[in-house]
């Protein structure tokens, strides 16, 4: 089967630095990619991690470690923008779809 | 170019009719997808289209889904006989065939059964 786990909620104070975790169990593993969406908004693309290790674009990095199944999305300097839904998807070649999403985690940053 | 459009961007329906939704995925991109969104859950697949390769299915929640690709361009996502359980957005994205894991979307139509 296929299952991936990230906390429903996370709050943040602006100007602060977040960690959004996400671990995974699919039959197989080409890497781990995430997603933004802001409410009433389509899914923005943010990163992918195929290989372990951290990978930074700006304010938001990813890290992936494929032993652990595991991986997360870090946001340093926060801003109110980035209060969305962040979302880590798998992709698994073995599943009737190339990228398999998780539920999602609800950003709240507050003053 | 222009990212991926979706019409209508708002549906109303009554139980029982038919809808078609329709996706324009980004110019080049031969792979798309279609997803489900309820209100504050994650994006449930439905199926995707992979070049000229017949779409796998089993991700349609029931026979009243199907869905078409005309060559590498336009999808139509119909459900026939909604229910209201059906309201939902639904998401399009498109890729290239080598790159899924960087998917862009549409802004969705927002289907409401009555």
């Amino acid at each position: 089967g296929q299952s991936l786990e990230q906390p429903s909620e996370v709050t943040a104070v602006e100007g602060a630095i977040v960690q959004i975790n996400c671990t995974y169990q699919t039959s197989g593993f080409y890497g781990l990619s995430w997603y933004q969406q802001h409410d009433g908004g389509a899914p923005t693309f943010l990163s992918y991690n195929a290989l372990d290790g951290l990978e930074e674009t700006g304010r938001f990095s990813s890290f992936l470690s494929r032993s652990d199944s595991y991986g997360y999305l870090l946001l340093q300097e926060l801003q109110m923008k980035d209060s969305a839904s962040y979302f880590c998807a798998v992709r698994d070649p073995t599943g009737n779809t190339p990228l398999v999403f998780g539920k999602g985690t609800r950003l709240s940053v507050i003053a | 170019g222009a990212g991926v459009s979706q019409s209508p961007s708002n549906k109303v329906t009554e139980k029982g009719k038919d809808v078609e939704l329709r996706c324009d995925p980004i110019s080049g991109h031969t792979a798309l997808y279609w997803y489900r969104q309820r209100l504050g859950q994650g994006l449930e697949f439905l199926i995707y289209f992979q070049g000229n390769s017949a779409p796998d299915k089993s991700g349609l929640p029931s026979d009243r889904f199907s869905a078409e690709r005309t060559g590498e361009s336009v999808s139509t996502l119909t459900i026939q006989r909604t229910q209201q359980e059906d309201s939902a957005v639904y998401l399009c994205a498109s890729s290239l065939i080598g790159t899924n894991y960087e998917q862009y979307f549409g802004p969705g139509t927002r289907l409401t059964v009555t």
